[in-house]
């Protein structure tokens, strides 16, 4: 079993409509939890970054971290043809582990017009 | 645009040759991360070098090895290629040796062993 499990989609929605990605893990030590987006031929790109549990908003994204559960999700309100992209979860024991960020193999999300 | 420059952007090659990937940090950043991604496997960690000096290391394969020259390029040599290396592999460069948070990719170069 991986540490990290991510749905790979696709995930297709018309445009306007409120998205949900997720994670879950196994690992309980995680601590620090990211969420990349991965256009198509690009490296990824950091999205969100948060600490512990609870919420963290961001414009149309608000990340979720439930650590009783080992639940991680990404909200996207309004969804545009532009957030069309791979999304990465991505999780590390503590600061000063970069070299420890552990992958989601990434979700395929299509919005649609 | 991240600022981190890799080339080539593709590369085909044969089994048993052997390759060199480059990478540019962005300017400032002296931490440079090799990554490797595959279907199945997601992004893997290979190693870290931070100004020159290998940080750390994660699943890379011993016909695998890398370097960071005193400009801060990194180039990463893959060696005996086999069917399975066939990857995109990403670098990342930061400007700590301990910034998991601020990691810039570049577009990664697709390896295709033949």
């Amino acid at each position: 079993q991986k540490e990290v499990e991510q749905d790979p989609g696709p995930l297709s929605v018309p445009e306007g409509a409120i998205v949900s990605l997720n994670c879950t893990y196994s690992n309980s030590a995680f601590q620090y939890f990211m969420w990349y987006r991965q256009y198509s031929r690009k490296g990824p790109e950091l999205l969100m970054y948060t600490y512990s549990s609870g919420n963290k908003e961001d414009g149309r994204f608000t990340a979720q971290v439930d650590k009783s559960s080992k639940y991680i999700s990404l909200f996207i309100r309004d969804s545009q043809p532009s957030d069309s992209a791979t999304y990465l979860c991505a999780m590390s024991v503590g600061t000063g582990t970069a070299s420890k960020l552990t992958f989601g193999t990434g979700t395929r999300l299509q919005v649609t017009l | 645009d991240s600022g981190v420059t890799q080339t080539p952007k593709h590369l085909i090659t044969a089994t048993g040759q052997r390759v060199t990937l480059r990478c540019s940090p962005r300017s400032g950043d002296l931490s440079v991360y090799w990554y490797q991604q595959s279907l199945d496997q997601g992004l893997q960690f290979l190693i870290q070098y931070y100004n020159g000096e290998e940080r750390a290391k994660g699943n890379i394969l011993e016909r695998f090895s890398a370097q960071q020259f005193p400009d801060l390029h990194s180039e990463l040599n893959l060696s005996s290629l086999e069917l399975g290396d066939s990857a995109l592999y990403f670098c990342a460069s930061g400007k700590s040796p301990v910034d998991n948070e601020k990691l810039f990719f570049g577009s990664g170069t697709q390896l295709s062993v033949l």
